[in-house]
């Protein structure tokens, strides 16, 4: 069965740049029946959809992030990847990378996510 | 962006029980070509990430047990389950995914009493 797996640095310092890999495996990431989304979720508050990426490599971001974030994916080694630019302390949270069903905009299947703590 | 309120921010709810969570949208989610809902209900238990439940307002994801059940149209739902588990313990989040950026409600919290 698909499973997602996040990986990247647990603490990224102020200013700099937040980045995170999503390893898609037991199916194909350019299937083409999916989009590839990253959410987060800040210590004691609710989930944010911060944006999601498509096999061919276009994405949608959330208008309250777009000017820090970019995606991409990387369809040979089955992973999408997420930045996260000039972070601050209100940028600490788990991160989330799942999967949306083309056509749907609901998430069927999650990562366990990963705590990112920004922090000097 | 669409806002998600959901009611109340926790439920305590006895073994066997009835437990009602509310969602509330600050517009309809309710789109009128195909007269369906955009909207989800996820579960979270500590330490895990959200699991789907329900979309499209009131169809089970495969796997979840028919205790669970989802009503509501336009901008007022709600997520039932019928006969509370012990397992049922956890934080429940709506999620409208009628237009972008897909907004999530800030989640109530399930327990028993």
């Amino acid at each position: 069965q698909v499973q997602l797996q996040e990986s990247g640095p647990g603490l990224v310092k102020p200013s700099q740049t937040l980045s995170l890999t999503c390893t898609v495996s037991g199916g194909s990431i350019n299937s083409g029946d999916y989009y590839w989304s990253w959410i987060r979720q800040q210590p004691g508050k609710g989930l944010e959809c911060i944006g999601y990426i498509y096999y061919n490599g276009g994405a949608y971001y959330n208008p309250s992030l777009k000017s820090r974030v970019t995606m991409s994916v990387d369809t040979s080694k089955n992973h999408f990847s997420l930045n996260l630019r000039s972070v601050t302390a209100a940028d600490t949270a788990v991160y989330y990378c799942a999967r949306r069903p083309g056509g749907y905009c609901y998430f069927d299947l999650w990562g366990r996510g990963t705590l990112v703590t920004v922090s000097p | 962006d669409i806002v998600m309120t959901q009611s109340p921010d926790s439920l305590a709810v006895s073994l066997g029980e009835r437990a009602t969570i509310n969602c509330k949208s600050s517009q309809s989610v309710l789109y009128s070509s195909n007269n369906k809902n955009y909207l989800a209900w996820y579960q979270q238990k500590p330490g895990q990430p959200p699991k789907l439940l329900i979309y499209w307002a009131s169809t089970r994801e495969s796997g979840v047990p028919d205790r669970f059940s989802g009503s509501g149209s336009g901008a007022d739902f709600a997520l039932t389950i019928s006969s509370l588990q012990a397992e049922d313990v956890a934080v429940y989040y709506c999620q409208q995914y009628f237009e972008t950026p897909y907004t999530f409600g800030q989640g109530t919290k399930l327990e028993i009493k």
